[in-house]
């Protein structure tokens, strides 16, 4: 069965200071593995994937994600925030079917 | 052409009600999906085509009635809905094989069920 677990639902950080989202995932296959960004009333925009290839991914607007398989994470990682990243950011794992699961958000407050 | 389109964007019914919403694609996916997102709360999924047919229902009430005429379209259609069903509608699609297995997402339907 796949799950994921984003551990803090709420993230508030100074604006230009580093920004850490966690992530944990539990699979029964090798998984893949993706960071949404969702701002107010708009629709979810991909931020990166993991699908087995190299373990740090990186993303657009200058977020990556380390896949680490023995810590079963994906950390979602900036290193500064900007204004514009305030939104809700979604963990979510696959399965070889064609279903999505998601984490239950962890919103980003970025503080001027 | 990368991009999910939804219509409308904003729709209010009553009770009483039939409606439908629609989403668009044509980058050729194969996989598409209706989720349900209640404010500060992840996508519920409620259906998945696949191929053009259904494939996930996740024991979604029957007033809504979810339709995939061709590969490139996904209606649901709405009737006698609730209040409690207010939310934003989002559509997605899906390339079914390859490692490019990522959803991408419409802009969402606001439903408000008066």
């Amino acid at each position: 069965a796949q799950s994921v677990t984003q551990l803090d639902s709420h993230v508030s950080v100074s604006e230009g200071t580093p920004v850490l989202l966690r992530c944990n995932y539990s699979s029964s296959y090798s998984p893949s593995l993706f960071w949404y960004v969702q701002h107010p009333n708009k629709g979810l925009q991909l931020l990166l994937k993991y699908t087995s290839a190299a373990t740090l991914v990186k993303g657009i607007n200058g977020f990556e994600a380390e896949f680490k398989k023995s810590e079963t994470s994906f950390h979602l990682t900036k290193p500064s925030a900007h204004m514009s990243d305030a939104a809700e950011y979604f963990c979510v794992v696959s399965d070889p079917g064609n279903q999505f699961y998601f984490g239950t958000g962890t919103s980003l407050t970025v503080i001027p | 052409d990368t991009e999910v389109t939804q219509t409308p964007k904003h729709l209010v019914m009553g009770m009483t009600n039939k409606k439908s919403l629609k989403c668009e694609q044509h980058m050729g996916h194969r996989a598409m999906y209706w989720y349900k997102q209640k404010a500060k709360k992840p996508p519920e999924l409620m259906f998945v085509y696949s191929y053009e047919k259904l494939s996930i229902n996740e024991s979604v009430p029957s007033r809504f009635s979810p339709e995939c005429p061709n590969s490139s379209l996904l209606n649901l259609h709405l009737h006698a809905l609730q209040p409690e069903d207010s939310a934003l509608y989002l559509c997605a699609s899906r390339l079914t094989t390859g490692i490019d297995n990522e959803q991408f997402f419409g802009p969402g339907t606001r439903l408000t069920v008066l």
